[in-house]
Order: structure tokens, then C-alpha cells, then sequence
């Protein structure tokens, strides 16, 4: 399996600001995703984080509010611009191995915008 | 795109009783259907997985069961354990060129009483 961290484990914003969000492996990995996930629900993908290209997003996310770096294969940043309250939220890294197709996360991080 | 539903959305059951999850997919292209446990403020653990090409798999009291005709997959844990009380999440993927993200069904909070 792959170990992976984030940067902050959690964090209280207020309304206007932004917040980078980091994302290590411990090893090469193909493919890096963020999702979010809101309190109680499932998990949303927010885009693809493609190593040496712009990130790959998925409808209703736009790079403008998410922008995404993924300057190698084992680390990549998200970016929460313009916060408002409705961004208060739980945002996951993962990350998989293209030869097993298993999909590792990281620990989350806890996102409160007042 | 993929749709995954899931059910139940809750299940309790008592200790050493059985629990079963079921998910369905929308996708035949789907080849790749991981289970992952969540337990509170922790991101999501993958716990087992299982191929298109395999009608089911094992892990101890782990069991999953495929059957792509139907396009439906189940999480089956047997003698279960406090410490399987969690949100459980099934997710289906295509393989090869396709759409490598996951896409996850809604969840099940899983309640096992002592």
C-alpha cells in the first residue's frame, strides 16, 4: 500500500481566503485525485491531478476556485480560493499505482470557513 | 458516466452477527469494485477489492461477491465486532484507458452492538 499525508490535518478560515492543502506519497505513484467530502456524505471528486499538465476536473469544479499543482509523481497541492462557509468540508488526496489499480487516501483535511 | 448506488444506509446488527452491503453499478465497462471502511475522522481505508474477473474473494471475515451479469457487488462480513462499527463505502472503476477515478456509492454506517 501507499502512505500518504496531508498538510494541515485541519484548519478554521475565514470567509475571503485561501488555503493550500498538501499532499505526499511515500512512493512514485501514476494517478492523483482530491476528492471532497461534505459531513455525512460520500466522496466527490473534485479533479485529477495529472503530473506535468493542468488537472483534469470533473463538472461543477473549476480551476479558478480549486486550482491544482502536481509538480512530480509523489507530491501535489490543492487550493481552496475565495472561501465561503459552503467550502467547510472534509478534502481527501489519493493516489493509486496504475499496475494494481488500488486507490490509497490520505488522513483528510478538516476544513471549517466562518 | 458510472452511477453506484448502495444499500442500506444504516445497518445495525448485534455482535457475532452477519452483515451484508450491496452495491450496484450502471458502467459495464467497470473491471475494478473496492470496498472501503471510514471510521470517524479518518480517511477512508480500503479493506478488500475484487476484479471483473472474479465472482468472489475472501479475507478472513471478509467477503466479497460479484456478479457482473447483473451488475451488482456485496460486502459480507461475518462474527462481526465492535470494532467493525464504521461507514463503509463501495466504488467501482473502468480500467485500461477509461476513467481511472473512482466512483463511490453513498455509504453505509454500520452499528455493531456489544
Amino acid at each position: 500500500s501507499a502512505v500518504i499525508s496531508q498538510k494541515p490535518s485541519r484548519d478554521i478560515c475565514q470567509r475571503g481566503t485561501s488555503l493550500t492543502i498538501q499532499c505526499q506519497v511515500d512512493s512514485q505513484v501514476t494517478m492523483m485525485f482530491w476528492y471532497r467530502q461534505q459531513p455525512g456524505q460520500s466522496l466527490t471528486l473534485i479533479a485529477t491531478a495529472n503530473q506535468g499538465s493542468e488537472a483534469t476536473y470533473e463538472s461543477g469544479f473549476v480551476i479558478d476556485k480549486f486550482p491544482i499543482s502536481r509538480p512530480n509523481l509523489t507530491f501535489s497541492t490543492l487550493t481552496v480560493s475565495n472561501m465561503s462557509p459552503e467550502d467547510s468540508s472534509i478534502y481527501l488526496c489519493s493516489a493509486d499505482r496504475s499496475s494494481y489499480n488500488e486507490q490509497f487516501f490520505g488522513p483528510g483535511t478538516r476544513l471549517t470557513v466562518l | 458516466g458510472e452511477n453506484v448506488e448502495q444499500h442500506p444506509s444504516t445497518l445495525s446488527v448485534q455482535e457475532g452477527d452477519s452483515a451484508v452491503i450491496k452495491c450496484t453499478y450502471s458502467d459495464s465497462a467497470s473491471n475494478y469494485f473496492p470496498w472501503y471502511k471510514q471510521e470517524l475522522g479518518k480517511g477512508p481505508q480500503l479493506i478488500i477489492d475484487i476484479r471483473s474477473n472474479v465472482g468472489e474473494k475472501k479475507d478472513q471475515r471478509i467477503a466479497v461477491t460479484l456478479n457482473k451479469t447483473a451488475k451488482h457487488f456485496s460486502l459480507h462480513i461475518t462474527e462481526t465486532q465492535p470494532e467493525d462499527s464504521a461507514v463503509y463505502f463501495c466504488a467501482a472503476k473502468a480500467g485500461g484507458t477509461g476513467r481511472r477515478a473512482l466512483t463511490f456509492g453513498s455509504g453505509t454506517r454500520l452499528q455493531v452492538q456489544p
